[in-house]
């Protein structure tokens, strides 16, 4: 079975420091993407950022990367500069390349508050 | 920027009542997708659809679930007769390609839905 684990239920930053939300995985596939979803308090569901697994080089979108180590089905979120706009919940899914439906399964999620 | 939308944004049903949740998905995305979050859960999925039939369902989505595709612009979710465990966020989403395509999935702003 697929399953992805956000092993922090909750996590603190003060404004403008760095945080790492960490996030592993289960799979047997060899080619998949993986996903970070950030929902805030309105609920909506926000792509932040993806990685694409046989791309060996990390993603990076703005203030936010991920340190991506397909050995250890291993994907953690960096936010730097952190913003009260960061404050949300964050989730990290997985979905398998090729297949029918490509439904994506999500951890349970971690929860960033940013300090001011 | 194109966007799901999703009505409405919050539905209140008695035990029993019959409750359609609607989803326009974005215009040219062939691929769609209904997914629950029960308050302080992670968000799981309940079915996908392509080409007018379901092509995936998960074990939540049992015979009073439905789903149809009714004039090519909507996307609905029937639930025939709500139970209290039905209350949750009801997301819906898009993608536009399947096999060797992109695989992000557009999230709508969910449909908050309250049985009592």
């Amino acid at each position: 079975a697929q399953t992805v684990t956000q092993s922090q239920p909750e996590m603190s930053v003060q404004e403008a420091e760095t945080v790492t939300l960490s996030c592993t995985y289960d799979t047997s596939e060899n080619n998949y993407y993986l996903f970070w979803y950030k929902q805030p308090p309105s609920r909506q569901m926000i792509l932040v950022i993806r990685q694409e697994a046989y791309k060996q080089q990390n993603a990076t979108e703005n203030r936010f990367s991920v340190n991506f180590q397909k050995a250890a089905k291993s994907f953690s979120l960096k936010i730097s500069d952190s913003q009260l706009g960061d404050t949300a919940m964050y989730f990290c899914a997985f979905v398998p390349y090729g297949g029918a439906t490509n439904k994506l399964i999500f951890g349970t999620g971690t929860l960033l508050a940013v300090q001011p | 920027e194109p966007e799901v939308t999703q009505t409405p944004s919050h539905q209140v049903t008695q035990m029993g009542q019959e409750v359609i949740l609607r989803c326009v998905p974005i215009s040219n995305h062939l691929y769609f997708y209904w997914y629950r979050q029960i308050l302080g859960q992670k968000v799981e999925f309940l079915v996908s659809f392509y080409n007018n039939e379901i092509s995936e369902k998960s074990e939540i989505f049992d015979d009073q679930f439905s789903v149809e595709r009714p004039d090519g612009s909507n996307f609905t979710l029937k639930i025939r007769s709500t139970k209290l465990e039905d209350s949750a966020m009801y997301f819906c989403a898009s993608k536009l390609l399947g096999s060797g395509g992109t695989y992000e999935q557009y999230f709508g702003p969910g449909t908050r839905l309250t049985v009592t």
